[in-house]
């Protein structure tokens, strides 16, 4: 099947500490792992994607850990923000071909409040 | 370069209506996918369009429908319209599909009374 679960459905963290959400993933041919980043009443912007074939991927404050073995992912946010506050989603894309008929599957979202 | 942009960004409608919401991809673009976001079902994928080719399609009812033209621009179609097709819209354009970056449009907020 296709399905992505994501956890938590809300965060609350402190100004400076760390942040993970976790997600995992059921089809197993899925092949690009991307985080999205939504701020109230804004467009979905990527904040940083994996693929299959890496197992860790960070850029600046943000990181992303893949285990293909076990079928998750997940984020890191590092000495968090106010700014970072905002609803994060996973998604897996489905491989069909491989010329990239691909579809992106969604988790659920996870709410994240940074309190100063 | 313009980003993604989507018309009406509004639209309030009854039921039995039909809409159509349109797209218009980043420039070199040639895969639109589209997106039904609601509070309580997240980001459901709608379908995905390739050089005027829909290539993969999700779960919902054939009242749901979209199409690519040349220029790569993209229209849906809701026809009959329900309570339930309440939601944003969202579209989001690639240069090859989605094992790539994709780059969202504002969304269409529609409201069917």
């Amino acid at each position: 099947g296709e399905n992505v679960e994501q956890h938590p459905s809300t965060l609350s963290v402190q100004e400076g500490d760390s942040a993970v959400i976790k997600c995992t993933y059921s089809d197993s041919a899925s092949n690009y792992f991307p985080w999205y980043k939504q701020e109230l009443g804004k467009r979905p912007q990527l904040i940083i994607d994996i693929r299959s074939n890496v197992g860790e991927k960070k850029d600046q404050r943000i990181a992303v850990t893949l285990n293909k073995t076990a079928k998750h992912f997940s984020l890191h946010i590092t000495e968090t923000q106010p700014e970072d506050s905002a609803v994060y989603f996973c998604a897996a894309s489905i491989g069909v071909f491989a010329g990239g008929y691909n579809k992106l599957i969604f988790g659920a979202g996870t709410r994240l409040a940074v309190h100063p | 370069k313009a980003g993604v942009t989507q018309t009406p960004r509004y639209l309030i409608k009854t039921r039995g209506q039909q809409v159509t919401l349109s797209c218009s991809p980043i420039s070199g673009h040639r895969s639109v996918s589209w997106y039904q976001q609601t509070p309580g079902q997240g980001l459901q994928f709608l379908f995905e369009y390739f050089s005027e080719t829909q290539r993969n399609k999700g779960n919902f009812p054939g009242r749901f429908s979209g199409r690519q033209f040349s220029n790569s621009r993209s229209e849906m179609n809701v026809s009959t319209l329900e309570l339930g097709d309440s939601a944003l819209y969202l579209c989001a354009s690639s240069s090859r599909g989605t094992r790539e970056t994709q780059y969202f449009g504002p969304g269409t907020r529609l409201l069917v009374l």
